[in-house]
């Protein structure tokens, strides 16, 4: 079985750009959620997405957001780039169903310079 | 509010020692309790899970209610237990979101 999957693995944008971030589940997972990793604030939730809609949001500006495809693939768009905004995210699948496990992928490293 | 806390950013013990990562959690409902690790140049993976009360690598943890804590104990460290460790929890009223803590760095030392 797959495993989660993060593409790209790297990336370095400008400030002001805006980036698109991919992640496709592990096969039958409907459920994937969103956080950003830095060495100050640690691992915090942006979002989830459930069979296409937006279960859940954590605090976080409006320059981010995301959707999910009927495959259960998700994209993350930041907007209007800041350089906080420089992190690992991470994306992380899950039936969706009750509290089951979660598989993370091995995150998209984001630079802005 | 939802909050975990691990007092201990880095922890090093020598080889065959026991180790016990602290966690602290806030939460005024049942919440699910887990446990990730995070080896070098690795994805985080999940180590334990509260309901399961299963005993991964050695590692164990019982969640205390009364004290809202869920300590990952293990009784003789290996070096290859080096890694980045975060509590998190999780409830169905949060959606399938996880609340982590901030991690806490083990260092086995030989």
């Amino acid at each position: 079985k797959a495993g989660v999957t993060q593409t790209p693995r790297y990336l370095i944008k400008t400030r002001g750009q805006q980036v698109t971030l991919s992640c496709s589940p592990i096969s039958g997972h409907r459920s994937v959620s969103w956080y950003q990793q830095t060495p100050g604030q640690g691992l915090q939730f942006l979002f989830e997405y459930f069979s296409e809609t937006q279960r859940n949001k954590g605090n976080f500006p409006g320059r981010f957001s995301g959707r999910q495809f009927s495959n259960s693939r998700s994209e993350m768009n930041v907007s209007t780039l800041e350089l906080g905004d420089s992190a690992l995210y991470l994306c992380a699948s899950s039936s969706g169903q009750g509290i089951t496990e979660a598989f993370f992928g091995q995150g998209t490293r984001l630079t802005v310079v | 509010a939802q909050r975990v806390t691990q007092p201990e950013k880095l922890l090093s013990v020598f080889k065959g020692a026991p180790v016990e990562l602290k966690c602290n959690y806030s939460y005024s409902g049942s919440p699910e309790l887990f446990w990730y690790v995070q080896y070098s140049r690795q994805r985080l993976q999940l180590l334990l899970r509260h309901i399961s009360r299963e005993s991964i690598k050695g590692f164990t943890a019982d969640l205390n209610k009364g004290e809202t804590s869920f300590h990952l104990k293990k009784p003789f460290a290996q070096e290859e237990d080096s890694a980045m460790y975060y509590c998190a929890l999780r409830s169905l009223n949060y959606g399938q979101n996880f609340v982590f803590g901030p991690g806490t760095r083990l260092s086995v030392l030989p």
